[in-house]
C-alpha cells in the first residue's frame, strides 16, 4: 500500500547508457514531480506535471525526458548518462497546489 | 523568487533534551506554505510539520512545534524530548499557495541525537 513508489531503488550503470526510473502514486494526486538530490544533500526540482501536462522544466539537460502516461505515473528517462548524473532522484506527488508533497523512497543512480 | 536558508549545517542534542532548528525564507507571495521534512538514513523524505502563512497560530505535531514569525520570515522547528530516532537531515521548504510545483528546499541541517 505504498503511496509513492519508484523503481529501481538502486541503479548502477556505465557512462553513455540510457536508463529509466519509474514512479507511480496511488494517492489520486493531480501533480507529480521529479527532484534531484546531489551529494551535498541539496534537493532541487527538475520537472513537474499536472494531470499529465508538463508545467515546470527547471533547465534540465535534454538528455532527461519525463513521460507521464497517466496522472498516476511519471517516469524519467535519461539518455547518454554522464558521471555528473550520479545522484538520488526522488519522485513526489501532491493533491493540490500548495499542499505538501509525498515522496517516493528515492533511486540512487551511480554512473561509472 | 523564493529562497530558503538554513544556517546550521549540523547540530547535536542529548536524548530527552530540546533542540531548535533555524530557517529563514524570502518570498514575494502573499499566501504560501512552509514545511519541515525529515530525511533519516533510510533516505525517505517524511513530512514533519506544515504551516499555512495566513494562520497566526504555530503548528504543532506531538513533540514537534514551529515558531513562525511572519514579519521576520522565520520558521524554526523545535523538537522536544529528543529521541534517537530523530537523528536525520531536516529540510525546511516553502511553496506558494498557488503552486506546490514550486516547492523550494533549504540546504538542510544534519541533526544527531546522542544517547
Amino acid at each position: 500500500d505504498t503511496a509513492v513508489s519508484q523503481t529501481p531503488k538502486y541503479l548502477v550503470t556505465q557512462m553513455g547508457n540510457d536508463k529509466s526510473i519509474k514512479c507511480e502514486q496511488n494517492l489520486g494526486h493531480d501533480t507529480m514531480y521529479w527532484y534531484k538530490q546531489d551529494s551535498k544533500k541539496f534537493l532541487k526540482i527538475m520537472f513537474s506535471y499536472n494531470n499529465k501536462e508538463l508545467i515546470i522544466n527547471e533547465t534540465v539537460p535534454n538528455r532527461f525526458s519525463p513521460k507521464s502516461p497517466d496522472k498516476a505515473h511519471l517516469n524519467l528517462h535519461i539518455n547518454s548518462l554522464e558521471l555528473g548524473d550520479s545522484a538520488v532522484y526522488f519522485c513526489a506527488s501532491s493533491h493540490q497546489t500548495g499542499s505538501e508533497a509525498f515522496f517516493g523512497q528515492g533511486t540512487r543512480l551511480t554512473v561509472v | 523568487a523564493q529562497t530558503v536558508t538554513q544556517s546550521q549545517p549540523e547540530m547535536s542534542v542529548q536524548e530527552a533534551e530540546t533542540v531548535t532548528l533555524s530557517c529563514t525564507y524570502d518570498t514575494s507571495e502573499n499566501n504560501y506554505y512552509l514545511f519541515w521534512y525529515k530525511q533519516p538514513p533510510s533516505r525517505q523524505m517524511i513530512l514533519v510539520i506544515r504551516q499555512e502563512a495566513y494562520k497566526q497560530q504555530n503548528a504543532t505535531e506531538n513533540r514537534f512545534s514551529v515558531n513562525f514569525q511572519k514579519a521576520a520570515k522565520s520558521f524554526s522547528l523545535k523538537i522536544s524530548d529528543s529521541q534517537l530516532g530523530d537523528t536525520a537531515m531536516y529540510f525546511c521548504a516553502s511553496s506558494p499557495q498557488g503552486g506546490s510545483e514550486k516547492l523550494v528546499f533549504g540546504k538542510g541541517t544534519k541533526l544527531t541525537v546522542n544517547p
